[in-house]
């Protein structure tokens, strides 16, 4: 069973652009949750999408927004790109039926110059 | 109270030696507790849970205790190897519905040859 897939793995971009992270989740899992990773504030939770709704959101600013598609893949958008915003993004997925374990994808490193 | 402490920060040990990482938690919501190894460049990968209706599962040198009363639980490496080398992070989960996981801040794990 190919694992969580994430791309791009390295992204460098400029302060107030904006960026978009893509996440496939293990084949049958229907939940992708996202985290920030950074090595002041470990790992931070994003957001959570289920069948395509967002089932729970952490305490972000709106600039970070997320979807996802019928076939369980998942997008990350970063808007107005900020220096603090450089870090490992995980995607993590699971069935969502229930409490079961999460499956981490390598992440994407985005830095902001 | 969706916080889950976890100590220490960083710890050294010696080939064969003992590594004990600690975490706390306040919120009773709680209900599953996971254990997460990450190596650099690579995402967090499960590596032994436990339910708080247990107070110790061992899965070969790794072992968790779970305090249930005291609100803490550990994770034990027995014979560290080199190769153990990494961050661990801790988790604590709330029940499926309100699926969110919180993570401890890491604790970067160095077992000298």
């Amino acid at each position: 069973k190919a694992g969580v897939t994430q791309t791009p793995r390295y992204l460098i971009k400029t302060r107030g652009q904006q960026v978009t992270l893509s996440c496939s989740p293990i084949s049958g899992h229907r939940s992708v949750s996202w985290y920030q990773q950074t090595p002041g504030q470990g790992l931070q939770f994003l957001f959570e999408y289920f069948s395509e709704t967002q089932r729970n959101k952490g305490n972000f600013p709106g600039r970070f927004s997320g979807r996802q598609f019928s076939n369980s893949r998942s997008e990350m958008n970063v808007s107005t790109l900020e220096l603090g915003d450089s870090a490992l993004y995980l995607c993590a997925s699971t069935s969502g039926t229930g409490q079961d374990e999460q499956y981490f994808g390598p992440g994407t490193r985005l830095t902001v110059t | 109270q969706q916080q889950v402490k976890q100590s220490p920060q960083s710890l050294i040990v010696q080939k064969g030696g003992i590594s004990i990482i600690n975490c706390a938690y306040e919120n009773t919501a709680f209900d599953y507790f996971p254990w997460y190894q990450q190596f650099p460049g690579k995402g967090p990968a499960l590596l032994i849970a436990i339910r708080p209706d247990v107070s110790e599962k061992k899965e070969g040198r790794f072992t968790i205790s779970f305090n249930k009363s005291a609100k803490q639980f550990s994770l034990h490496i027995m014979d560290s190897q080199p190769g153990d080398s990494a961050t661990y992070f801790c988790a604590a989960v709330l029940p499926s519905g309100t699926y969110k996981y919180i993570f401890g801040t890491g604790t970067r794990l160095k077992v000298l040859a």
